[in-house]
């Protein structure tokens, strides 16, 4: 049963538009949640993350939502570059079980000139 | 520069040898995680580890081992290959509470002919 949902498993943006990853997850015990970028032969790396005491956090060209009623967040890249192109995981974690996480199945994202 | 080495980058394998993927860690992270990357399907838990000697399963452990005798170290065994096995596999290592959740290695393509 998949926890973390990432319905898009592709997305196509010009470079200088804004991109937007979605993720969903079921289980309302999550309570932080992480975004990964991963390049083809690397392993991810990590992005940004937020509490499910917040609900936006920012990193220069990258905000994270939460909306927690609807068990939602979502990504926002702005302005995308083409050095973005990569895949994106969204990740869940329960606090107080040792940064265990649950990812996302991921999306390709790419940046087009 | 802090970093988590995977023995191997690629490998190719037959059916039936037990394989060992390495993992090792600089950071002193009491946390160790093997996943595998499946195209659809994200990153799967396999086993992790809390600290020295201690294993859980993860989501997807049938077929797979661990062994943790030292702290930096976190191997991943494969005790009778089979073709379903081949996959990116990615090793990671976290604090317990780490705010950036995990450290990934680069990964090991196994292909099981």
């Amino acid at each position: 049963d998949q926890q973390v949902k990432q319905n898009s498993p592709s997305l196509s943006v010009q470079e200088g538009r804004i991109s937007i990853l979605n993720c969903d997850y079921t289980n309302s015990m999550f309570d932080y949640f992480l975004w990964y970028k991963k390049y083809p032969a690397e392993g991810p790396t990590f992005l940004i993350s937020i509490s499910s005491i917040k609900d936006k956090n920012e990193d220069g060209r990258f905000t994270v939502f939460l909306n927690k009623s609807a068990k939602h967040l979502s990504l926002h890249i702005v302005p995308s570059q083409p050095g973005d192109s990569a895949v994106y995981f969204c990740a869940a974690s329960f606090t107080g079980t040792a940064s265990k996480l649950t990812f996302g199945t991921g999306t390709r994202l790419q940046v087009t000139l | 520069d802090v970093k988590v080495t995977q023995s191997s980058r690629y490998l190719v394998k037959r059916t039936g040898e037990k394989v060992f993927l390495e993992c090792v860690q600089d950071m002193d992270h009491e946390n160790m995680f093997w996943y595998r990357q499946d195209p659809g399907l994200g990153l799967r838990l396999i086993y992790f580890s809390y600290d020295v000697k201690m294993k859980e399963k993860g989501d997807i452990p049938e077929g797979y081992s661990v062994s943790r005798e030292k702290k930096e170290r976190f191997s991943l065994i494969l005790e009778s290959a089979s073709t379903n096995q081949t996959s990116m596999y990615l090793c990671a290592s976290s604090l317990p509470q780490g705010p950036h959740g995990y450290t990934f290695g680069s990964g090991t393509r196994l292909t099981v002919v």
